[in-house]
């Protein structure tokens, strides 16, 4: 069965620190892997989209990496901000259906 | 350019009725695609539409049903409802490549009494 786990569920920081999340996943074959903001009460933000060949894709403060080999995917947020307070969502697409599997995801909440 | 635009954006219905929520998509995209997000399952893909036809399907019952128009906009029916189809239903558009972009509109929060 296709799976994608994501981690932490939750996590606090402080505005201005780094942080980093991940995302792991059974789905094969491989498509692509996205990573998505949703803030409450809205529709996701495509964060990057990432194929297989890609192994870092960045979108200003925010860059994802993917390594196929161990089927992982991080997330890493530089310099947060309040606004980056929101659910950061993992979504991996099988090859050949091209249906999207969806991690639970983070909910990240950056303090003062 | 205007977004992908959902109506309604709330809606409560009684258990056993059905409901149509309507997606109008970014204008040039082809591709509409729905899901369900409910706080215990998370997000789920129903299914997809390209060009009126449907190219994907999630593992939903048939309850759940959806089309197409040539003018790209979809419509999602869910019938006989049931209490657990509460849930904020989100559609996507795109211009239809595999691994395109999605852009999602900000959803309809259906609830079920």
């Amino acid at each position: 069965k296709n799976q994608v786990e994501q981690s932490p569920q939750s996590l606090i920081i402080l505005e201005g620190k780094n942080c980093t999340l991940q995302c792991n996943y059974t789905v094969s074959p491989f498509s692509n892997l996205r990573w998505y903001k949703q803030d409450t009460g809205r529709g996701p933000v495509s964060l990057t989209i990432m194929t297989f060949s890609e192994n870092t894709k960045s979108n200003g403060r925010y860059t994802a990496t993917l390594d196929a080999d161990t089927k992982q995917s991080s997330l890493h947020i530089t310099a947060s901000q309040l606004s980056d307070s929101a659910s950061y969502i993992c979504v991996v697409s099988s090859g050949g259906s091209y249906i999207p599997t969806f991690g639970r995801g983070t909910s990240l909440i950056v303090h003062p | 350019k205007a977004g992908v635009t959902q109506t309604p954006r709330y809606l409560i219905k009684t258990r056993g009725q059905q409901v149509t929520l309507s997606c109008s998509p970014i204008s040039g995209h082809r591709s509409v695609s729905w899901y369900q997000q409910t706080p215990g399952q998370g997000l789920q893909f129903l299914f997809e539409y390209f060009s009126e036809t449907q190219r994907n399907k999630g593992n939903f019952p048939g309850r759940f049903s959806g089309r197409q128009f040539s003018n790209s906009r979809s419509e999602m029916n869910v019938s006989t409802l049931e209490l657990g189809d509460s849930a904020l239903y989100l559609c996507a558009s795109s211009l239809g490549e595999r691994v395109g972009g999605y852009t999602f509109g900000s959803g309809t929060r259906l609830t079920v009494v």
